[in-house]
């Protein structure tokens, strides 16, 4: 039973363009929600997390959004750049992955 | 270093042998999760320890897999009698706690994973 889905495996980009990764989630239990990033044969690095208490975090170039409601988060990314290319997962409460989509940045 | 070490980084194993992996945390964090990626998939959740302690061992696939920590620092992930199934990256985080209060952003750190072969 996967309690957070990211339904899209891979996303391709222009760069400049805004990049949308989307998440959704089962249990509305989890009270906090975290983005990671993860370049291949390395560990994944933390992004950016967002509270269930709030609807939006915003961090540089990066905003994640919340809507309970419809159990569903967002990662956007403005402007895309090649280097932001990597494999995005949503996770919730630290201890819940989605399996992930693969952003490509076009140059 | 400053940050999660895990060893080995790489390991090829025969089935039904036992394996060891090790991490070693950020000092300080008192906060070690320990999940795999099997190719093609995402993070699944194996074991979250406080400390010593593991509240939540609910990610363990088998009672083959057991993990161990000492010191409120070091972990060991133990999987005894491995089947092909096993084969995977195993990666360890840390964090200073769990949960968003106190100013926390939640982050983990991880480290870049011992990937085990099972032949």
């Amino acid at each position: 039973d996967q309690q957070v889905k990211q339904n899209s495996p891979s996303l391709s980009v222009q760069e400049g363009r805004i990049s949308i990764l989307n998440c959704d989630y089962t249990n509305s239990m989890f009270d906090y929600f975290l983005w990671y990033k993860k370049y291949p044969a390395e560990g994944p690095t933390f992004l950016i997390s967002i509270s269930s208490i709030k609807d939006k975090n915003e961090d540089g170039r990066f905003t994640v959004f919340l809507n309970k409601s419809a159990k569903h988060l967002s990662l956007h990314i403005v402007p895309s750049q090649p280097g932001d290319s990597a494999v995005y997962f949503c996770a919730a409460n630290k201890l819940v992955f989605g399996a992930g989509t693969i952003l490509r940045v076009k140059s | 270093g400053a940050g999660v070490s895990q060893s080995p980084s790489n390991k090829v194993t025969e089935k039904g042998k036992d394996v060891e992996l090790r991490c070693d945390p950020i000092s300080g964090h008192t906060a070690l999760y320990w999940y795999r990626q099997s190719l093609g998939q995402g993070l699944e959740f194996l074991i979250y320890f406080q400390g010593n302690s593991a509240p939540d061992k609910s990610g363990l696939p088998s009672d083959r897999f057991s993990a161990e920590r000492t010191g409120g620092s070091v972990s060991t992930l133990t999987i005894q009698r491995t089947q092909q199934e096993d084969s995977a990256v195993y990666l360890c985080a840390s964090s200073e706690r769990a949960g968003l209060a106190g100013g926390n952003t939640g982050e983990l750190f991880f480290g870049e994973g011992s990937r085990l072969t099972v032949l």
